[in-house]
């Protein structure tokens, strides 16, 4: 069965600096990956997505991911961190056998601080 | 029209009412979703309708009932909740099967008394 795995609850990162938010995943065959991010009481939006090809995916608001088919993993990354990126971020996997399923990591919490 | 929209935004009902949600998108997606979320937890899926026709039920208890009246709408019918259905309720849609995201909609805040 597939899954997602995102480690850390929380990332706390200085304005200005690299953050990375970490994503795992485990699946048969070949991985369609996503994050999205949701601010307090709102729905979710989109950020970015792997589906094949270059394994370094750029997305919405300077974010970016690197997809790493040896270690399974998916992080997020930005060069450098805004307050307003605070919020929560979820990894999801849609693939295996469920093409119409989402499966979604636990969340990250991400706390930009001034 | 790039957006998927959700009324109410809050919602309180009592463990014996009747009320339902409703989901709407306008971009000409086929496919549709509610979703269940608890406080700093990731959405639980709970039905996916294709080409307006149910195609996944995650075994939700019958006291949520969903409708596809249309390809644009989506509705969730809720009778007899129990406190511990008080979630914040995710629609989301995308064109269809495929390698596309999902369009999340901003949630109706369900409070059950």
């Amino acid at each position: 069965a597939q899954s997602v795995a995102q480690p850390e609850d929380q990332v706390n990162v200085a304005e200005g600096n690299p953050l990375t938010v970490k994503c795992t995943y485990s699946v048969s065959g070949n991985p369609y990956l996503f994050w999205y991010v949701q601010y307090p009481n709102r729905g979710l939006q989109f950020l970015l997505k792997y589906i094949t090809g270059d394994n370094l995916v750029k997305g919405s608001y300077g974010f970016e991911a690197e997809f790493n088919k040896s270690q399974t993993s998916f992080h997020l990354k930005k060069p450098s961190a805004l307050v307003s990126d605070s919020a929560l971020y979820f990894c999801a996997l849609e693939g295996g056998t469920g093409f119409q399923k989402l499966v979604f990591g636990t969340g990250t919490r991400l706390l930009v601080s001034p | 029209d790039t957006e998927v929209t959700q009324t109410p935004k809050h919602l309180v009902m009592g463990m014996t009412n009747k009320k339902s949600l409703k989901c709407e998108q306008h971009m000409g997606h086929r496919a549709m979703y509610w979703y269940k979320q608890k406080a700093k937890k990731p959405p639980e899926l709970m039905f996916v309708y294709s080409y307006e026709k149910l195609s996944i039920n995650e075994s939700v208890p019958s006291r949520f009932s969903p409708e596809c009246p249309n390809s644009s709408l989506l509705n969730l019918h809720l009778h007899a909740l129990q406190p511990e259905d008080s979630a914040l309720y995710l629609c989301a849609s995308r064109p269809g099967q495929g390698t596309n995201e999902q369009f999340f909609g901003p949630g109706t805040r369900l409070t059950v008394l």
